[in-house]
């Protein structure tokens, strides 16, 4: 019940192409859903979120499409460069009436030239 | 403003030992969560602290405990370690929010148990 599914777990995307990320969820009661990126030796950092009242959000080059009835949420990075190569990890969160989140497992972006 | 600071960076211990972790919120953040980074769990989540009281508390044995101070400044604390504790712990601050919000993670502290 409180699993979030990532997947895949690694990628390898061409510089200048699309990088897909997808998450799955269980929990109904999820209301937020964040995108974290870390680097080797670094705490992961947010990226971006989604709330289920929007189906889509964009940010620069990232961009969250969120499907409610589904239950799944995909990162979508448009012009992956090499600096984005670094592990993401998506999240679910809110029902608790705390601060908890539940991660996926990571996926490890490569972004080759 | 300042991040969330961690200290220590990095830590060695032996089996046996017992360790304390200190985190420093964002100024104004007055909640506190921890996780334990592994290659082979992810992250999980430890505990939540708001306001000096613990409102969540993952799956993990009582040798893992923390408590939050009145400035919001946390600590965890884990004793009679195991070498399965190796990993890097990880504290993230959120400001006060009726819904949960964002997180914002420090730079973690690397334990290895020996």
């Amino acid at each position: 019940q409180q699993q979030v599914k990532q997947s895949p777990q690694s990628l390898i995307v061409q510089k200048g192409g699309i990088s897909i990320i997808n998450c799955a969820y269980e929990n109904t009661a999820f209301d937020y859903f964040p995108w974290y990126q870390q680097f080797p030796g670094k705490g992961p950092a947010l990226l971006i979120a989604i709330r289920p009242d929007v189906s889509e959000k964009k940010e620069g080059r990232f961009t969250i499409s969120f499907n409610k009835s589904a239950k799944q949420f995909s990162l979508h990075i448009m012009d992956s460069q090499p600096g984005d190569s670094a592990t993401y990890f998506c999240a679910a969160g809110g029902d608790f009436g705390n601060e908890k989140l539940t991660f996926g497992t990571g996926t490890r972006l490569t972004i080759i030239p | 403003k300042a991040g969330v600071t961690q200290t220590p960076r990095y830590l060695i211990k032996t089996r046996g030992q017992q360790v304390t972790l200190s985190c420093s919120p964002i100024s104004g953040h007055r909640s506190v969560s921890w996780y334990q980074q592994t290659p082979g769990q992810g992250l999980q989540f430890l505990f939540e602290y708001f306001s000096e009281t613990q409102r969540n508390k993952g799956n993990f044995p009582g040798r893992f405990s923390g408590r939050q101070f009145s400035n919001s400044r946390s600590e965890m604390n884990v004793s009679t370690l195991e070498l399965g504790d190796s990993a890097l712990y990880l504290c993230a601050s959120s400001p006060l929010l009726v819904r949960a919000g964002t997180q914002y993670f420090g730079p973690g502290t690397r334990l290895t148990v020996l």
